[in-house]
């Protein structure tokens, strides 16, 4: 079975931190996705990468950066944490029709 | 503009009957829909997938319904246990990348 596996369940974070959220996959998949899900807005697509290096902004991509510099591993960032950005966030990668998501980090910015 | 709803956000359920949760989409160029569990604080799980060409799909008591005239499709769940209390969320696929959801439905099963 497909694994994606994030590096933290819980963060909380302060308010200007800069924010790493880390994603491994272990099952070669080149494509790879950030959601934030929020109560009430489904999962709402971040950024997603294609392959090594390649990213294309998703739907809700400002105040996140991405990188992708090994396949298996897909890294948000927060440049610089604000309370809005408080939600849950879910690393996903497919081949196929199917998405895999990893776990889930509940984030907090205070 | 909303691609993909689920205008029910709850849904009560007796154990042992059916449950029916619904989806509405609007773009008809989605080749694959398919249905999420999401318990709190973990990721969604993949359930059951239908393809665009086909109507029905069936995996133990689950079953998705495809109706492409109407734009909608459901999930039944039967018989309803209590461990399929969850959020459900269906999504729609366009190409290789896209993956669209819906707001999700929280589906409560009652003993």
């Amino acid at each position: 079975d497909v694994k994606v596996t994030q590096s933290s369940r819980y963060l909380v974070k302060r308010t200007g931190e800069k924010v790493f959220l880390e994603c491994v996959q272990d099952m070669d998949h080149e494509n790879m996705f950030w959601y934030r899900q929020d109560p009430g807005l489904g999962l709402r697509l971040i950024y997603f990468s294609y392959d090594v290096k390649m990213k294309e902004k998703g739907d809700i991509p400002e105040g996140y950066s991405v990188s992708r510099e090994k396949k298996e591993r897909f890294s948000l960032i927060l440049e610089s944490a604000s309370t809005n950005q408080t939600s849950m966030y879910l690393c996903a990668s497919n081949r196929g029709a199917k998405a895999f998501f990893g776990q889930g980090t509940r984030l907090t910015v205070v | 503009d909303q691609q993909v709803k689920q205008n029910s956000p709850s849904l009560s359920v007796q154990e042992g009957r059916i449950s029916i949760l619904n989806c509405d989409y609007t773009n008809s160029m989605f080749d694959y829909f398919l249905w999420y569990k999401k318990y709190p604080a973990e990721g969604p799980t993949f359930l059951i997938s239908i393809s665009s060409i086909k109507d029905k799909n069936e995996d133990g008591r689950f079953t998705v319904f495809l109706n492409k005239s109407a734009k909608h499709l459901s999930l039944h769940i039967v018989p309803s246990q209590p461990g399929d209390s969850a959020v459900y969320f269906c999504a729609a696929k366009s190409g290789t990348y896209k993956y669209i959801f819906g707001t999700g439905t929280r589906l409560k099963v009652l003993a």
